[in-house]
């Protein structure tokens, strides 16, 4: 079985801390990584893509590292509308078989 | 624009009925995906179309469930008999295409809160 493992939190942080999360990944084939965000009782919605090199979004940085399999998603200057349970996305081309897994999300709780 | 559309929004039912959980993609995307989230094992991928045809079934937990796509817009899940462990959220999600060597991001319907008794 495919893992993707991510801390499930809470994360309790206060209004403008940075906070970091990480999700590992078992598969050395996987190709592609994500990041969305689910809020309460609604649907996922795409975050950012994590590319090789890292790439930024305003207060968000989501970074790969291959060698240690695992993705990071960094916030910075946290505001309450960040509070969420963030997923982590992990796609393995020419697997064959489910070629994408979700890991079970790690809970953000930014206090004011 | 209307983004996934799914229906019903909640369904109770008792054990052993059949359930049919339906989903309206984006229009003009060529892929849709079944997904199950409980607390206990996240969100899972249970089968995804390509063009009206099923790529991938193996999420699928057991013949209980089946899904069709008898056109570009609409999909149904089924689930026959139910049993009170398939209680879950049901997304179905649509995206522009799925290949093997590229992702284009999926949108999320609202889900289906089910719950068997």
């Amino acid at each position: 079985r495919k893992e993707v493992e991510q801390d499930p939190g809470p994360f309790n942080v206060p209004e403008g801390a940075t906070v970091a999360f990480n999700c590992t990944y078992s598969n050395s084939a996987s190709q592609s990584f994500f990041w969305y965000r689910q809020d309460c009782r609604k649907e996922p919605k795409l975050l950012m893509s994590v590319y090789s090199s890292g790439n930024e979004d305003g207060r968000f940085t989501a970074q790969l590292n291959r060698a240690s399999q695992y993705i990071s998603l960094l916030i910075r200057d946290s505001k309450l509308s960040d509070s969420a349970t963030y997923l982590c996305v992990v796609i393995e081309t020419n697997s064959g078989n489910t070629p994408l897994v979700f890991g079970k999300g790690t809970r953000l709780s930014v206090i004011a | 624009d209307a983004g996934v559309i799914q229906s019903p929004r909640h369904e109770v039912t008792e054990m052993g009925q059949e359930v049919t959980l339906r989903c309206k993609p984006i229009s003009g995307h060529n892929s849709l995906f079944w997904y199950r989230q409980t607390m206990m094992r996240g969100l899972e991928l249970l089968i995804y179309f390509n063009n009206n045809v099923p790529i991938d079934d193996s999420g699928m937990p057991e013949d209980r469930f089946s899904a069709k796509m008898p056109n570009a817009s609409f999909s149904t899940l089924k689930i026959q008999p139910s049993e009170p462990r398939d209680s879950a959220v049901y997304f179905c999600a649509s995206s522009l295409s799925w290949l093997a060597d590229s992702y284009n991001e999926q949108f999320f319907g609202p889900g289906t809160r089910l719950t068997v008794l």
